[in-house]
C-alpha cells in the first residue's frame, strides 16, 4: 500500500477555509486518495475519496494534482465542530494503512 | 449514507476471560469487514481483513488464535478477544466495505472501548 505524509497539526480560524495537504508520491494508478476524520473516542468518519479528478461533496472539496503525488482537502467554511484528526489514506479493494494524519484545531 | 454499528460500545472484564464483540452494517451488504485496533495517541492499526463465508486475513503480528473472527453473514462480523489481558485493553474498531461508484468505501463504527481488569 501506498503510504502518506501529512502534517503533524494545524490550526484555523473559525468560518475560515481549512486547507489540509497530503503527499502520496508512491500512489499507483488504480489507487484511490480517501479522507477520513476521527473526532476524539469515535470511529473514523468518512469525508470524500477521488481517483483523478477534483471531486466536492457536501462536506469537503478534494484537489488532486496532475500526478496524482499530493492532494488537498478543503474544508470550506470550518467550524469548532471540525476540530478532528483528519487521516489520508491511499486505498484499493478496501485495504489500507492509516497514516498518524494531521490534527486539525479550529479555533474561534 | 452506509451505517455501521459496533456492540459493546463499552465493556471491562476480568484478566482471562473472553470478550465478544459484533459489528454490523446496518443498511448494507458488506462482503468484506476490516477489524482495527487503536491505542492512546496513535492511528488505526488494522488487524485483519474478514470475508463473509471464508476465514480471516491476519496482519503480521496479529495472534489469530487470540483474535478470533468470524463472518457468518454479509451484515455481521464479529471480533472475540480470547483469554484477555490487561495488554490487550484499546479500542476496537471494525469497518465494513460498501459500492461507491466504481470503488468500495469503507465505512466505519463507532468502536469498542475494551478494559481488561
Amino acid at each position: 500500500d501506498a503510504k502518506t505524509t501529512q502534517p503533524p497539526s494545524m490550526d484555523c480560524a473559525e468560518g475560515r477555509a481549512a486547507n489540509l495537504p497530503c503527499n502520496h508520491s508512491t500512489i499507483s494508478g488504480n489507487e484511490y486518495v480517501y479522507w477520513y476524520r476521527q473526532i476524539h473516542s469515535q470511529g473514523p468518519q468518512y469525508i470524500i475519496h477521488g481517483l483523478k479528478n477534483n471531486e466536492t461533496n457536501e462536506m469537503a472539496s478534494l484537489i488532486i494534482t496532475e500526478d496524482r503525488k499530493s492532494s488537498t482537502l478543503i474544508l470550506p467554511h470550518a467550524t469548532l465542530r471540525d476540530t478532528a484528526v483528519y487521516y489520508c489514506i491511499v486505498m484499493k479493494a478496501g485495504k489500507s494503512t492509516f497514516g498518524d494524519g494531521t490534527t486539525l484545531t479550529v479555533k474561534p | 449514507g452506509a451505517v455501521v454499528s459496533q456492540h459493546p460500545s463499552r465493556v471491562i472484564c476480568k484478566s482471562g476471560t473472553s470478550v465478544k464483540i459484533e459489528c454490523r452494517s446496518l443498511d448494507f451488504q458488506a462482503t468484506t469487514m476490516f477489524w482495527y485496533r487503536q491505542f492512546p495517541k496513535q492511528s488505526l492499526m488494522l488487524m485483519a481483513t474478514s470475508n463473509e463465508g471464508s476465514k480471516a486475513t491476519y496482519e503480521q503480528g496479529v495472534e489469530k488464535d487470540k483474535f478470533l473472527i468470524n463472518h457468518a453473514s454479509l451484515t455481521l462480523s464479529t471480533l472475540t478477544v480470547t483469554s484477555a489481558h490487561p495488554e490487550d485493553s484499546s479500542f476496537y474498531i471494525c469497518s465494513a466495505s460498501a459500492p461507491s461508484g466504481r470503488e468500495e468505501t469503507q465505512y466505519f463504527g463507532p468502536g469498542t472501548r475494551l478494559l481488561v481488569l
